[in-house]
Parts: structure tokens; sequence; C-alpha cells
């Protein structure tokens, strides 16, 4: 059976400051890995994904996260926030093709200026 | 950018009573699924539709729901008569197909049962 944790339920930074939201998976069998976002009355917006190719994968708005194996992580960076990456973030592991995506239960990210 | 769009955003309904909650997918899109978060709570899988049936429901899909795709272009999920429990956000996704693994979501309606 697969499962995602995020570990942070809130995480606060200041505008100009890294941002890192975690994630930990786990899986039977080779996951696809995804960050979903989503902004006040807006829907999921796929940040990026993973799906067995290069560990390190780009996504919009300059995130990126690296898979890592051995810790089974799938992490969330971004060098510098700005106010508009205030919003809930989601990391959504799936292993059967993609029809059923297992959520974790959201990080809410809070910029302050 | 091509959207899902869900209607309504917002509904209000007395225990008992039946909602259908519309969508409408991408348009070249195959593939066609109904998640659920319960406040406070993860997002969930409900049902995924594909060539006009259902593909795969979860255990919270029970007879209560229904999904159906009239007209080619609404996907609607349709719950019977609604309880407490069912107070949550809805969403519709839809993904192109084989090969394409990824789900576009709409923003979601929401569904308060009084």
């Amino acid at each position: 059976a697969q499962s995602v944790t995020q570990l942070d339920s809130h995480v606060s930074v200041s505008e100009g400051t890294p941002v890192l939201l975690r994630c930990n998976y786990s899986s039977s069998y080779s996951p696809s890995l995804f960050w979903y976002v989503q902004h006040p009355n807006k829907g999921l917006q796929l940040l990026l994904k993973y799906t067995s190719a290069a560990t390190l994968v780009k996504g919009i708005n300059g995130f990126e996260a690296e898979f890592k194996k051995s810790e089974t992580s799938f992490h969330l960076t971004k060098p510098s926030a700005h106010m508009s990456d205030a919003a809930e973030y989601f990391c959504v592991v799936s292993e059967k093709g993609y029809s059923t995506l297992t959520f974790g239960k959201g990080t809410m990210l809070l910029v302050s200026p | 950018e091509p959207e899902v769009t869900q209607t309504p955003s917002h509904q209000v309904t007395q225990m008992g009573q039946e909602v259908i909650l519309r969508c409408v997918p991408i348009s070249n899109h195959l593939y066609f699924y109904w998640y659920r978060q319960i406040l406070g709570q993860k997002v969930e899988f409900l049902v995924s539709f594909y060539n006009n049936e259902i593909s795969e429901k979860s255990e919270i899909f029970d007879d209560q729901f229904s999904v159906e795709r009239p007209d080619g272009s609404n996907f609607t999920l349709k719950i019977r008569s609604t309880k407490l429990e069912d107070s949550a956000m809805y969403f519709c996704a839809s993904r192109a197909g084989s090969g394409a693994n990824v789900l576009t979501f709409g923003a979601g309606s929401r569904l308060t049962v009084l």
C-alpha cells in the first residue's frame, strides 16, 4: 500500500528566504511522486512530478524537489520565497498507473513580508 | 491554458436531499475522476471513469454515489440521499490518456449538508 506523510502542517517563512516543505512516502512499487499547490478558491495545480527519470525535478515558479529513494523522501524546495507562494501544498504518490493518487495532509505555506 | 470547470462552487443542502455536482473536463481528455476532501482531512479518491464506465472506485463510493457522462462534455457526481458526513470539498479531475500521467483538477465544489 502507498502512503504519504507531510511532516509539517504549517511552514512560515519571510519573503526572500528559502522554502523547505518535507514529504516522506511509502510505496511497494516504483512510485510516481507529485507536488500540487492550491491557492485559495483555485484548483489543485501541478507544481512538478517525478516518474523515474532524473531524481532532481524542476517545476514551475522556481520550485524543485529531489527524489531520495534511500530516505523515501521527496522534499520540495525553493531558494527564495515570494508572497505569491503562500498556499497549501500537497505531496502525492501514485504506484498503480495514475488512477489513484494518495495525497498527504497538506502543508500550509505562510510568507511574511 | 485548458481548465477543468466545476459547478456549483458551493452548495448547501438538507440531509436526505439529492445533490448533483457538475464538472466539465478538458475537451480531449479521456479519463475522469472525483476526489473529495473533508475539512481537516486528506484528499481522498472516490472514483475513476473511462470509456463510459467506472474503472475504479474506493470503498467510500457506495450505492449513494453515482457518476455519469450524459452528453460527452459534462461529468457529474450524484449523491442520492446526502448525509452530514458527505460535507466536503469535491474535486473533479481529468487526464488525457495512457502515458499522460498528470491529472488536471478543478477548483472544487464545496458541499455543506445541514
